[in-house]
C-alpha cells in the first residue's frame, strides 16, 4: 500500500529565508505525486503536481519540488519565503493500491510558519 | 462559482443525529470523493465514486454513507452523528480520462462539529 511520509509537522522560516518541507513515498511503482497547499479557512489548492516528465517540476508561488527516485523523495522548495506563504502544506501520492483501484494518499501535513 | 461546492460550510449538530453533507461539480469530472481531515492527521478518505453507479469505501467508513444522485452530486451521511466525527469535510473530484487531470480539484470544506 501506498505512504506518505511528511518530515516535520511545524516548520518555521525567516522572511527571505530557503524554505524546504520534505515528503517521501513508499512504492515499489513511482507514483505520481502532487503538493497542495492549504490556507486558513479554505480548501487545497494545488501547487504543483509530478507524472513522470521532468523530475524538476515548477508550480506556482515559486515553488518547485523535485522527484527523486532514488531516494523516493518529492521535497517541496522556495528560494525565498513570504509572509503569505504561511499555510500548511500535504504532499500526497496517487497510485495503484490494487483491485482495479487507484488512490490519492496524503501525507499529515506540515504547517508553515514564516517570521518576518 | 466554484468548481467543487459543498453545503454547508458549518454546521453544529447534536450526538445521534442524521446529517448530510452536500457536494456539487461543475467540472464534468467522473470521480468523487469524501476526505476528511483531522488536525495532525491529514486527509483520509472516506468514500469514493467512480461513477454514478460505483461506491467504494475508503479507509474511515465506518459510521458515513453516501449517495452518487448524478455525474454532478455526491452526499455524505451520518446517520447517527457522534463528537468524534467532529472534523473539516472535503469533497474533491478528479478525471482520469487526461493527463492533466491526475490532480484533485477540492471544494472549500464543511467544518461540522458535533456536541
Amino acid at each position: 500500500a501506498q505512504s506518505v511520509t511528511q518530515l516535520g509537522s511545524h516548520v518555521s522560516v525567516s522572511e527571505g529565508a530557503l524554505v524546504l518541507l520534505r515528503c517521501n513515498y513508499s512504492s515499489s511503482v513511482p507514483p505520481y505525486l502532487f503538493w497542495y497547499v492549504q490556507y486558513p479557512n479554505q480548501g487545497l489548492q494545488l501547487l504543483l503536481k509530478y507524472t513522470s516528465a521532468a523530475t524538476l517540476v515548477k508550480g506556482i508561488n515559486g515553488f518547485e519540488a523535485e522527484f527523486k527516485k532514488s531516494e523516493t523523495s518529492f521535497h517541496l522548495t522556495k528560494p525565498s519565503a513570504h509572509m503569505s506563504d504561511a499555510a500548511e502544506y500535504f504532499c500526497a501520492a496517487f497510485a495503484y493500491s490494487g483491485a482495479g483501484s487507484y488512490q490519492l494518499t496524503f501525507g499529515k501535513g506540515t504547517k508553515l510558519s514564516v517570521i518576518p | 462559482d466554484a468548481d467543487v461546492t459543498q453545503t454547508p460550510r458549518n454546521r453544529i449538530t447534536k450526538t445521534g443525529k442524521r446529517i448530510m453533507l452536500e457536494c456539487s461539480q461543475t467540472k464534468g469530472h467522473d470521480r468523487m470523493y469524501w476526505y476528511r481531515q483531522d488536525p495532525g492527521l491529514g486527509l483520509r478518505l472516506i468514500y469514493y465514486s467512480f461513477d454514478v453507479k460505483d461506491i467504494n469505501k475508503g479507509e474511515i467508513s465506518d459510521g458515513y454513507s453516501v449517495s452518487r444522485q448524478a455525474q454532478a452530486k455526491f452526499s455524505l451521511s451520518l446517520e447517527s452523528a457522534i463528537p468524534n466525527q467532529t472534523a473539516l469535510y472535503f469533497c474533491a473530484t478528479s478525471d482520469l480520462g487526461s493527463p492533466q487531470g491526475y490532480g484533485y480539484t477540492f471544494g472549500s470544506g464543511t467544518r461540522l462539529t458535533v456536541v
